[in-house]
């Protein structure tokens, strides 16, 4: 099993320009989530996908779209990159469980940057 | 709400316990409270979990005061490999809108 996938690794952007970051899971989880960890912090909630065709708004979904394709398949995309979206995107799966329980699957990152 | 509170950074030496505390004063009563640490360089991974009751598994320990406010990771000897940093996640409000704690940056001597 390859686990959680992301798509590119490296990027670097131009302020305006756009791109879509893929994630993949093969783990058969209900659940896909999108963070952000900017230089130094802590992750912050983007956007999440409690199941097919259902996403929910995180603590920082400004300047974002999501797309969950299929079961397996969630995309983060940035429309009009800014500098202020520079930063590492991690995608992680789960499959929730009673009250809760939620162990998240993170994948590699993707490290943006927008000049 | 979850608001998370956790040291900023901790250091230990080699073979050694150590504590990592994380306030979690607005926690739900039925809320997990779950661990995760961060490698240099890698995507977070889960350490631990639990609900009301003290949890040990083969990477910790996890102490859970009794009104539930606060939680303790415990790992037993500290190795060189667990330098990291190690976060305490929360829920806020419904659903699957989980808030990860700031994390404590934990440094091993030798």
């Amino acid at each position: 099993n390859a686990g959680v996938t992301q798509t590119p690794k490296f990027q670097v952007l131009k302020t305006g320009q756009s791109m879509t970051l893929q994630c993949a899971q093969d783990m058969n989880h209900n659940s896909m989530y999108w963070y952000r960890q900017d230089p130094g912090m802590g992750l912050r909630l983007i956007y999440y996908s409690a199941s097919e065709g259902t996403t929910d708004k995180g603590e920082v979904p400004n300047g974002y779209n999501v797309s969950r394709l299929n079961k397996r398949e969630f995309s983060l995309r940035l429309e009009s990159a800014a500098p202020s979206q520079t930063s590492v995107y991690f995608c992680a799966s789960s499959q929730e469980g009673l009250a809760g329980y939620n162990e998240q699957f993170f994948g590699p990152g993707t490290r943006l940057t927008v000049l | 709400d979850a608001k998370t509170t956790q040291p900023n950074s901790m250091e230990s030496n080699e073979e050694e316990p150590v504590h990592l505390p994380c306030n979690h004063s607005t926690i739900s009563g039925t809320d997990y409270i779950h661990w995760y640490r961060q490698l240099p360089s890698q995507g977070p991974e889960y350490v631990i979990h639990g609900l009301t009751s003290n949890v040990n598994n083969r990477m910790a320990s996890l102490a859970i005061a009794e009104d539930r406010k606060s939680s303790t990771l415990i790992l037993h000897r500290a190795t060189l490999r667990d330098a990291a940093v190690y976060y305490c996640m929360g829920r806020r409000g419904y659903g699957q809108n989980f808030v990860f704690g700031p994390g404590t940056r934990l440094s091993v001597l030798p």
